[in-house]
């Protein structure tokens, strides 16, 4: 299994200020053959399903704010939420789709300050 | 606009089985871009991948749940189905159906659109 862990669990950010999630799984990743991370970002917010931020690592969904940004390869992941807005406050998942076992992240909760 | 819709019991009684079924609308399940997953989440905790379908009837289950899971598809419903066995307490959770994008190098791509959620409590 390709053990996926983020940090912080919580974080609190003020309005505008910037809020930055790690990702990190047990094992690589990235496929060399297509040169891409197989590594993605969820949004959960209450009582509602995940919604996909990012894939690819860093490929932002269509429709996501651009203030939401994904970085890093192989092992270790990072998800920028440039200015937060108070519509940002949710539980961040990454997952990994690398191997056949698809794996998520426990979450990090993010609150306003 | 791609939309799935979970339905099933919300009540199993422990060692029963768990039946849910995914209805597919605005995209074709017979697709060969898609994968049709399950993925669940107890109460307040994470997200835990069940599984996953292909249109060619391939199924990937997680491992730690195989011996119990079947995922079937029905093209002509355009639905998927879980069937989850022997459940117990621990199998209570709110239940997702998702859209995975297949097309990628591997056959494996992140999950695009899902469904509500349905919440299935396992209780006598």
């Amino acid at each position: 299994d390709i053990v996926m862990t983020q940090s912080p669990d919580s974080l609190a950010v003020s309005l505008g200020e910037r809020a930055t999630i790690n990702c990190r799984s047990s094992q690589s990743v990235f496929y060399s053959s297509n040169n891409k991370n197989y590594l993605a970002w969820y949004q959960q917010k209450p009582g509602q399903p995940p919604k996909l931020l990012i894939y690819w690592a860093s490929t932002r969904e269509s429709g996501v704010p651009d203030r939401f940004s994904g970085s890093g390869s192989g092992t270790d992941f990072t998800l920028t939420i440039s200015s937060l807005q108070a519509e940002d406050v949710a539980v961040y998942f990454c997952q990994q789709y690398y191997s056949n076992f698809f794996t998520f992240g426990p979450g990090t909760k993010v609150d306003i300050k | 606009q791609v939309q799935l819709q979970e339905s099933g019991p919300g009540l199993v009684k422990p060692s029963q089985t768990l039946s849910l079924t995914c209805t597919v609308s605005g995209a074709s399940i017979s697709s060969d871009s898609y994968y049709w997953s399950w993925i669940r989440q107890p109460a307040g905790k994470g997200l835990e991948w069940i599984g996953r379908i292909y249109s060619s009837g391939n199924t990937y289950y997680n491992p730690s749940l195989k011996s119990r899971v079947t995922i079937s598809v029905d093209t002509s419903k355009n639905q998927f189905s879980l069937k989850l066995s022997s459940v117990t307490a621990a199998d209570t959770a709110v239940y997702y159906c998702a859209r995975g994008l297949g097309i990628t190098m591997t056959g494996l791509g992140w999950n695009d659109y899902w469904g509500q959620g349905t919440l299935v409590t396992v209780s006598s």
